[in-house]
């Protein structure tokens, strides 16, 4: 247990739904990353917040949006969802950011397989 | 922009032998980190390694290793005496510090260790 906690693990749905993915991160990091990873493919960064707020944003869809909490915990928003959409999305956590991030190591989740029938 | 580039695909090694896995980075900051994940067939990314662009000398962790020729730009891991259950895909990744915090990954390079 990485201490990155992902749900759902699976989730299928249909074209045009939304879907919402959580994830806690490890006690003590205050950054969150999500990541996108389709079939055969690496992982496309989407966003990261830190302690609440944004600081990086990848090629992340409009249809696509995120969020963290009071509590560090995030959320990404999946909406209008297309076949291509489907993919393992990732969260990981770090402790720090910015200038200060030396290392920075990742700690990933166990990430959501979502499928988009 | 930044840039990771994996151009192996993918590599079959026999057990035991060592085997080089290539990564080429392409950054102007002249401060940045480099790290190296796996990612075996569960799914789940395990962090194997970490090299500062600061970093006197090539980072070590057990049986991996980072050749780090800077210069060069590339970040290559070397995994020594290699075993079955290194075969995995394998993902070389780079953030530049002192920047917005994105941390990007190359395409990543699929081991098969053979017995």
């Amino acid at each position: 247990d990485s201490g990155v906690t992902q749900t759902p693990k699976h989730l299928i749905t249909a074209t045009g739904q939304r879907v919402t993915l959580r994830c806690s991160p490890r006690s003590g990091d205050l950054s969150v990353y999500w990541y996108q990873q389709s079939l055969d493919q690496g992982l496309q960064f989407l966003i990261q917040y830190y302690n609440g707020e944004e600081r990086a944003k990848g090629n992340i869809l409009e249809r696509f949006s995120a969020q963290q909490f009071p509590d560090l915990h995030s959320e990404l928003n999946l909406s209008s969802l297309e076949l291509g959409d489907s993919a393992l999305y990732f969260c990981a956590s770090s402790h720090r950011t910015g200038a200060d991030s030396g290392a920075n190591v990742l700690t990933f989740g166990a990430g959501s397989r979502l499928t988009v029938l | 922009a930044q840039k990771i580039t994996q151009t192996q695909p993918g590599m079959f090694v026999q057990e035991k032998e060592a085997v080089t896995l290539d990564c080429t980075y392409d950054t102007s900051d002249p401060s940045y980190g480099l790290f190296w994940y796996k990612q075996p067939s569960s799914g789940e990314m395990i962090f194997l390694i970490y090299q500062g662009s600061y970093d006197q000398q090539n980072a070590t962790e057990g049986r991996y290793s980072l050749n780090f020729q800077k210069a060069r730009k590339s970040a290559n891991l070397v995994i020594s005496a290699s075993q079955l259950g290194d075969s995995a895909m394998y993902f070389c990744a780079m953030r530049e510090e002192g920047r917005d915090d994105k941390i990007i990954f190359g395409k990543g390079t699929r081991l098969h260790i053979l017995p």
